[in-house]
């Protein structure tokens, strides 16, 4: 399976502060890769795909690129609402994996 | 529009085996990859397994192997889930998610979750 490191684990900041979270992927994924949202409660939601592209109604604020092995989501300019754990997934190959999550916190 | 149903929580004993379903409506199961994802408690998102669109065949994660069963009843578009040989390690929330892209977006549609209990 392939595996994906993501960090840091925990993330602490202030509204407005911009925040960038990376994940590795054990071998190429190719531009294979998505960002998930998750708060307490919900399910997952999807943010981005195939590396870089915003899924339709996510605010502006949230960006993404990276290909081969190394990613990155950038949140700029946080938000109340953005304050929620954050999970890559990869999908080039099955099984597909996610990485730890980050739990972006409020400082 | 795509909309995921799964069953109810479950309470069982270590040993014994859940099976959890997930009925899809707005679109035919026989057309979508089923996915399956677990979320305990303090813990992160694990993937549990997938149907590989390129021949139909269910693939797990390694850490499912043996104890994990994807199954699917097209003529009722719904899909189930079972694992067996339960241990309290197992307690949480697991989900059922479908990609609606083809392959682009990985799983974009999500059932509410179903949550499973351990308990002596």
């Amino acid at each position: 399976d392939i595996q994906m490191t993501q960090s840091p684990s925990t993330l602490s900041a202030s509204v407005g502060d911009s925040v960038t979270i990376t994940c590795r992927a054990s071998q190429s994924i190719s531009g294979w890769l998505a960002w998930y949202q998750l708060k307490p409660g919900n399910a997952p939601k999807l943010l981005i795909s195939k590396a870089s592209n915003l899924q339709t109604g996510v605010p502006s604020n949230f960006s993404a690129s990276g290909s081969g092995t190394d990613f990155t989501l950038t949140i700029n300019s946080l938000q109340p609402d953005d304050f929620a754990s954050y999970y890559c997934l990869q999908y080039n190959t099955y099984p597909w994996s996610f990485g730890q999550g980050t739990r972006v916190e409020i400082k | 529009q795509a909309q995921l149903v799964q069953s109810g929580a479950e309470v069982k004993k270590p040993g014994a085996s859940v099976k959890v379903s997930c009925k899809v409506s707005g679109y035919s199961l026989k057309d979508l990859s089923m996915h399956w994802v677990r979320l305990r408690p303090g813990k992160g998102l694990e993937y549990m397994g997938g149907l590989d669109p390129a021949d139909g065949v269910p693939i797990y994660s390694q850490r499912f192997q043996g104890r994990l069963t994807m199954t699917e009843d097209t003529s009722t578009d719904t899909a189930y889930m079972e694992l067996s040989s339960l241990t309290f390690d197992d307690t949480g929330v697991y989900f059922c998610a479908i990609d609606l892209s083809g392959g682009y977006s990985s799983m974009d549609v999500w059932g509410k979750g179903t949550a499973v209990t351990i308990s002596s």
